[in-house]
Order: structure tokens, then C-alpha cells, then sequence
């Protein structure tokens, strides 16, 4: 099993580009989440998703958008990338929400 | 104010010592976990605990419902034990809260 992977590990964009990030994960979760890492803050949790076709909004949403058409994808879009979006981004995936997650690699994301 | 509280932020110890890291929570829970962070970025789940104890090798995890702490022991500590080491709680509503981290460095 390769767990839960991301894609790209690193990427700069500038500002008012858009992007997505990719996740996937090959362990059959229904459950599935996107969260920011910023220095001094803890994870903050940006969408998440209870199976395919169910999506909902975490704490810290504004800025970005995702879609589950599959169990195994759910990918993370930035639709204008701003600076305040540069941080580190990791995808999780547990059998249901409150179950051990399964975390990505992450991404190092940079805006210019 | 942040759901999750954790104390030391910063930890250094030397090879061998016990080390505690505490997680205090002010919301109602369905379990707490506690995750590690190496310093190349990945986060591995260590513990998932609702109540009592769990013991995985040198690494010990209690939880006090009733005071809403928890603990993260680590016996006998080694280098490769720093890290960074996360609590986090899970809520009904399909969310999870985080606190900002521990960063434990482990001198030879």
C-alpha cells in the first residue's frame, strides 16, 4: 500500500495564480481531510469529506475549493493564490472521522 | 484561545531521561491522539486513546477525562525520539483540533 500521497512536495506560484493539490490514498478511507501548517499554529483544518461525493467546510475554508468524485481523490484547488496562502498543506485519511489518520507527505507551498 | 493546549512548547533532555508532555483540552471529546512530527515534515499517528492508558515500546499515553489531560511519557529517551509531538482531539462533528506542538530535542 503506498498510504496516503500528495503531489507536488514543493511549489511557487504568484499571486492570483491558481493550482491544485493533489491527494490520494489507496486504503479505502471514507474519511478525508485538508489542513495548513503555519509556524506557531497548530493544524487548522481547510475542507474535508465523509466519502465520495460529500464535501464540507473546516475552519479556515476562504480561498479554496475541493471535490470528491472518488473514494480515493480528493484534491485541494487554490483559486487565486494570495501570500497568506504560503504554508505547508497535508491531505489525511482515516476510516471514519475521529479514527487514527493516515497523513500525506505534505506540501510546501510558497506565494509570491 | 486555542481548544488544545500543550506544555513544554520546547523540550531538551538528555539520552536516557524520562520526559512528559501534557495536552489540555477545553471541549468535549470523542478521543485524543497523539501524532509525531519529524523534522522531515511526515506526521505519524502514535496514539488514539478515549480513556485509561495505552503503552506502545518506550512511549506511554494516559488520559483524564474528568480533568480533560492527557500525557505523552517517553521512557528511557534516544536522539531519534525529537520530534515534534502533536495532540490533537476529535469531536463529533467529523472535525479535528490541534494543538501547536511539543518540539522535543534528545541530546546524545
Amino acid at each position: 500500500n503506498a498510504g496516503v500521497t500528495q503531489t507536488p512536495k514543493f511549489q511557487v506560484l504568484k499571486t492570483g495564480q491558481s493550482m491544485t493539490l493533489q491527494c490520494a490514498q489507496d486504503m479505502n478511507h471514507e474519511y478525508m481531510s485538508w489542513y495548513r501548517q503555519d509556524p506557531g499554529m497548530g493544524l487548522r483544518l481547510i475542507h474535508y469529506s465523509v466519502g465520495a461525493g460529500i464535501t464540507d467546510q473546516g475552519e479556515v475554508p476562504n480561498g479554496y475549493n475541493v471535490s470528491r468524485s472518488t473514494t480515493e481523490d480528493f484534491p485541494l484547488r487554490l483559486l487565486s493564490a494570495a501570500p497568506s496562502q504560503t504554508s505547508v498543506y497535508f491531505c489525511a485519511s482515516s476510516y471514519t472521522p475521529g479514527h487514527e489518520q493516515y497523513f500525506g507527505p505534505g506540501t510546501r507551498l510558497t506565494v509570491t | 484561545k486555542n481548544e488544545v493546549e500543550q506544555s513544554p512548547q520546547n523540550l531538551t533532555a538528555q539520552e536516557g531521561e524520562f520526559i512528559t508532555i501534557n495536552c489540555s483540552y477545553s471541549v468535549g471529546i470523542s478521543a485524543l491522539h497523539w501524532l509525531q512530527q519529524h523534522p522531515g515534515g511526515g506526521i505519524v499517528s502514535l496514539f488514539m486513546l478515549s480513556s485509561g492508558k495505552k503503552k506502545h515500546g518506550r512511549l506511554i499515553a494516559t488520559i483524564n477525562i474528568q480533568e480533560k489531560h492527557s500525557s505523552l511519557h517517553i521512557t528511557a529517551s534516544h536522539p531519534r525520539d525529537s520530534a515534534v509531538y502533536i495532540c490533537a482531539v476529535s469531536r463529533s462533528g467529523n472535525q479535528f483540533y490541534f494543538g501547536t506542538g511539543t518540539s522535543l530535542t534528545v541530546i546524545p
